[in-house]
């Protein structure tokens, strides 16, 4: 099945840095990428959709300028969190798919933050 | 408002049956699908299903009914591998993605 990969895998960062996280799709063209947000026990929550040369948009009630969102190429799209607080520690996972309508669904691994 | 509902723990005997049940109520539908999460991973993709009726892949088969607004994974010859949650997922007419919280599956030996 199609690959999707996010890196880091995990980073602890301090309060008031950035972090940038990856999403790359390694063997398809990801005209769309979803990014997620898990807290644990908690089902995935859908931060913000991207599509690619586009503007993502986002959920409601999640900050388009702490979380940037950049899907500069058919297989890459990045999330920043801005300036991040302990309660952004989260499990941020992205979902890749060749469109809105496709029949499957490829997550990444997921990239672990903690900010201390 | 948008609604999935799935049990939330579920427990089975190793190499028995399982059948975990999904209700839906969206605004419009464009396929449901279903994924395997394993403790502090991503979720893996299981099914799909646009179409009542059964779809069989190995051990698992997932059931539609659109009428009904219901799904089910089915779950044969259950391994210990096979803990995990189990999410529901439906996408509506805006073909965005309504998750369900998930059921969290627990085999016993």
């Amino acid at each position: 099945g199609a690959v999707v990969s996010q890196h880091p895998s995990w980073v602890i960062c301090k309060s008031g840095t950035s972090v940038k996280i990856e999403c790359r799709s390694l063997d398809f063209q990801a005209t769309t990428m979803f990014w997620y947000r898990q807290f644990p026990k908690q089902s995935l929550m859908l931060m913000a959709t991207s599509n690619e040369g586009s503007k993502a948009t986002y959920e409601q009630g999640v900050e388009k300028d702490k979380f940037l969102i950049n899907h500069a190429s058919l297989t890459l799209s990045t999330l920043t969190v801005t300036s991040a607080h302990p309660e952004d520690s989260s499990f941020y996972i992205c979902s890749a798919s060749e469109g809105l309508d496709s029949t499957n669904g490829f997550f990444g691994p997921g990239t672990r933050l903690t900010v201390t | 408002g948008q609604n999935i509902d799935q049990p939330t723990e579920m427990t089975a005997t190793e190499g028995a049956i399982v059948q975990i049940n999904c209700t839906y109520q969206t605004s419009g539908f464009n396929g449901l699908f279903w994924y395997q999460q394993h403790a502090g991973e991503a979720p893996t993709f299981l099914s799909y299903n646009v179409l009542d009726g059964l779809e069989e892949k190995g051990r698992f088969s997932s059931f539609l009914s659109r009428s009904k607004g219901y799904s089910y994974l089915l779950l044969k010859e259950l391994q210990m591998k096979d803990s995990a949650s189990y999410l529901c997922a439906v996408r509506d007419s805006n073909y965005q993605l309504i998750w369900g919280a998930g059921t969290k599956l627990i085999i016993k030996p």
